[in-house]
């Protein structure tokens, strides 16, 4: 079984220039989860998607980030404009269901770099 | 708010000594707890997890933990640890209700010296 990728890797930006990072979930998983993990942090949540709705966003930065799952499949975060702030590594996971008993399998993750 | 602590951020440990990781979390409802471990250069992956049940909790690679709900603990252990468990390993904490959002621990860093 594949499990979730992300491309890119890695990322250098420069302050207020804009990034997109893209997931793909494992096959058949209905939830899609975005975390943040700055360095010497553990991951925080920033938005969690039930097939293409949105069901927990509360800690996105909204007027900078945002994030989208059109066919309930793949997903994009995008950052516009990012700050320094924003270097982190941004991992993606996915659970099959809405089981609260579900275990959230990562990506690698996509280590942002913004100067 | 949910929060978790991770009371050690870096361990140095020889091959064969005991580990223990200690993890607290701020919540007072019913909760669901897992550990999950990163080896470098790798995603981060479960190690084990607690829903109900047994509170003590075996895992992969011969790591367990003990759920201790009047401390609000969830410690991990393991009796001799190798040189391959250098990794850096986060508690995670989640309200049993809840569908998904985990909240992570700091981490901590473990380096096994052969």
């Amino acid at each position: 079984e594949a499990g979730v990728a992300q491309s890119p890797r890695y990322k250098i930006i420069e302050k207020r220039q804009s990034v997109a990072f893209w997931c793909n979930p494992i096959s058949g998983h209905a939830t899609l989860y975005w975390y943040q993990q700055i360095l010497g942090q553990g991951p925080k949540l920033l938005i969690q998607f039930q097939n293409n709705g949105v069901v927990d966003d509360s800690q996105l930065p909204k007027d900078r980030f945002s994030a989208e799952r059109l066919k309930g499949v793949d997903s994009t975060l995008k950052i516009q404009p990012a700050k320094l702030e924003d270097s982190a590594v941004y991992l993606c996971a996915s659970t099959p269901g809405r089981q609260h008993t579900d275990t959230q399998y990562f990506g690698p993750g996509t280590r942002l770099t913004v100067l | 708010a949910q929060s978790v602590s991770q009371h050690n951020h870096h361990v140095i440990l020889s091959e064969a000594a005991s580990l223990e990781l200690g993890c607290n979390y701020s919540y007072g409802g019913t909760v669901n707890l897992f550990w999950y471990v990163q080896y470098p250069g790798q995603h981060l992956q479960l190690l084990l997890k607690y829903f109900s049940g047994d509170p003590l909790v075996k895992g992969i690679k011969g790591f367990e933990a003990e759920f201790i709900k009047s401390k609000f603990s969830f410690n991990l252990r393991k009796p001799s640890v190798q040189w391959s468990d250098t990794a850096e390993y986060f508690c995670a904490v989640k309200r049993s209700s809840n569908t998904g959002k985990l909240i992570f621990g700091q981490g901590t860093t473990l380096q096994v010296k052969p």
